[in-house]
């Protein structure tokens, strides 16, 4: 059974820290994605990466995908209230329909 | 917007009465899923399907059922509520085709409490 451990499970920092978020595994993935979960709200994808060592940016969002494609991280800069939320990863296994979650970091962003 | 919708929002209901719970989408997608997500947890797979009349289980399937007679609805059944099964609940649709890494996009969810 493939896992995905995601750390930490809950963040509470000021606004303009940095955090970082670890999502591990011992499995290898595919590809993997990154959700943000508002409250009362579905998962809203942010990104996926495929390639080993692959780093991809969104706006203050930096997310990186491991040589052996097997963890992940998401690195937040200068963090925003806006930035609060539940956040997921998830990964597919080659030929897989299915995917697998971490059990979400909730970030809190105190102004 | 993947044009996905769940009915209903929002529903309150006895233990022992049966529910069924329904993913609309308007894009035609082959792939839909039934996730479950409870504190702790993340989201956890229920059923999932892969066209009209095909479906397989998840990790989590024991006491729910489900059923794809047409391509745009996905209907969650608990055919006898447990307490265990107050949950929210999402439906996804995942794409498929050139440039798509299974990626899934989902609806806004179902808040099911079980008295």
């Amino acid at each position: 059974t493939q896992l995905l451990e995601q750390s930490p499970q809950f963040l509470s920092i000021q606004e303009g820290e940095n955090l970082t978020v670890y999502c591990n595994s011992s499995s290898v993935f595919s590809s993997l994605q990154w959700y943000r979960q508002e409250p009362g709200e579905g998962p809203v994808l942010l990104v996926t990466v495929v390639t080993g060592g692959e780093v991809k940016k969104l706006k203050r969002l930096t997310f990186q995908f491991g040589d052996a494609r097997k963890d992940s991280s998401l690195h937040i800069t200068a963090a925003q209230p806006g930035d609060t939320g539940l956040y997921l990863c998830a990964g597919a296994a080659m030929g897989a329909q299915k995917l697998v979650f971490g059990q979400g970091t909730r970030l809190t962003i105190n102004p | 917007d993947a044009g996905i919708t769940q009915s209903p929002r929002h529903k309150v209901t006895e233990t022992g009465t049966p529910v069924t719970l329904r993913c609309h989408q308007t894009e035609n997608h082959r792939y839909m899923y039934w996730y479950r997500q409870d504190p702790g947890h993340g989201l956890r797979l229920i059923h999932y399907s892969y066209g009209v009349k095909d479906t397989d289980k998840g990790e989590v399937s024991d006491g729910y059922s489900v059923s794809r007679s047409k391509t745009e609805d996905f209907l969650l059944t608990l055919e006898s509520a447990t307490s265990s099964q107050t949950s929210v609940y999402f439906c996804a649709i995942r794409n498929v085709g050139p440039g798509s890494y299974n990626e899934q996009f989902f609806g806004p969810g179902t808040r099911l409490t079980v008295l």
